[in-house]
């Protein structure tokens, strides 16, 4: 079985550039989770979509981050402008069902974001 | 609130137990689990249990949940080097559609050959 697929690996921009980050969820999984993880910290939810509907974005700066799953099962997260705090980890996950036995949630390997 | 602690370094030599804790805040959270990340990696599920079990022992791997003082470990036996990563604990909140994790800060744990 695929797991959940991320890109770019890495990036290197300059603050006030924007940048996006794709993730591919691992089929069947309805629901997709943003996570950014800053060095030396616990990743921290961004967004929570179940199918292509929002269900949690309370952590996300609406200033300056989006993010969309237009059909249900890609997503793209989009960051702009950039600014040197949101150097970080984002790290893209699924699960079939949040309400499910386990919740087991997949984690992608994370797009690493430099902002100089 | 929303708090899971860890402590930030554990070092072991090889073979010994390693025993990596964790304390939440949500006494309504209904699994606890354990991730661990390897370097330049995301994060690998290890191990879960449910709020209503005391103990889960899965190969090496031994997790014990105190659910009145809100604590949980991961205990590995015969640590290898191998196992040198960070451990994250992460507790479940919210319930149904909204169910997600809140993760600790991690423990790097470092096995000594």
């Amino acid at each position: 079985e695929a797991g959940v697929a991320q890109s770019p690996r890495y990036k290197i921009i300059e603050k006030r550039q924007s940048v996006a980050f794709w993730c591919n969820p691992i089929s069947g999984h309805a629901t997709l989770y943003w996570y950014q993880q800053i060095l030396g910290q616990g990743p921290k939810l961004l967004i929570q979509f179940q199918n292509n509907g929002v269900v949690d974005d309370s952590q996300l700066p609406k200033d300056r981050f989006s993010a969309e799953r237009l059909k249900g099962v890609d997503s793209t997260l989009k960051i702009q402008p950039a600014k040197l705090e949101d150097s970080a980890v984002y790290l893209c996950a699924s699960s079939l069902d949040p309400g499910s036995f386990g919740n087991t949630i997949y984690f992608g390997e994370g797009s690493w974001l430099t902002v100089v | 609130g929303e708090d899971v602690e860890q402590s930030l370094f554990l070092s072991v030599r090889e073979g010994d137990s390693s025993v990596i804790n964790c304390t939440y805040t949500d006494s309504s959270s209904t699994y606890l689990y354990w991730y661990k990340q390897e370097p330049g990696a995301g994060l690998q599920l290890l191990t879960y249990i449910f709020s209503n079990m005391d103990m889960k022992q899965d190969q090496r791997l031994t997790v014990l949940l105190n659910k009145k003082d809100k604590h949980l470990s991961l205990r590995i036996a015969d640590t290898q080097t191998g196992d040198s990563a960070i451990y994250f604990c992460a507790e479940s909140m919210g319930g149904g559609a909204t169910n997600k994790l809140i993760f600790g800060t991690g423990t790097l744990l470092a096995v000594q050959p």
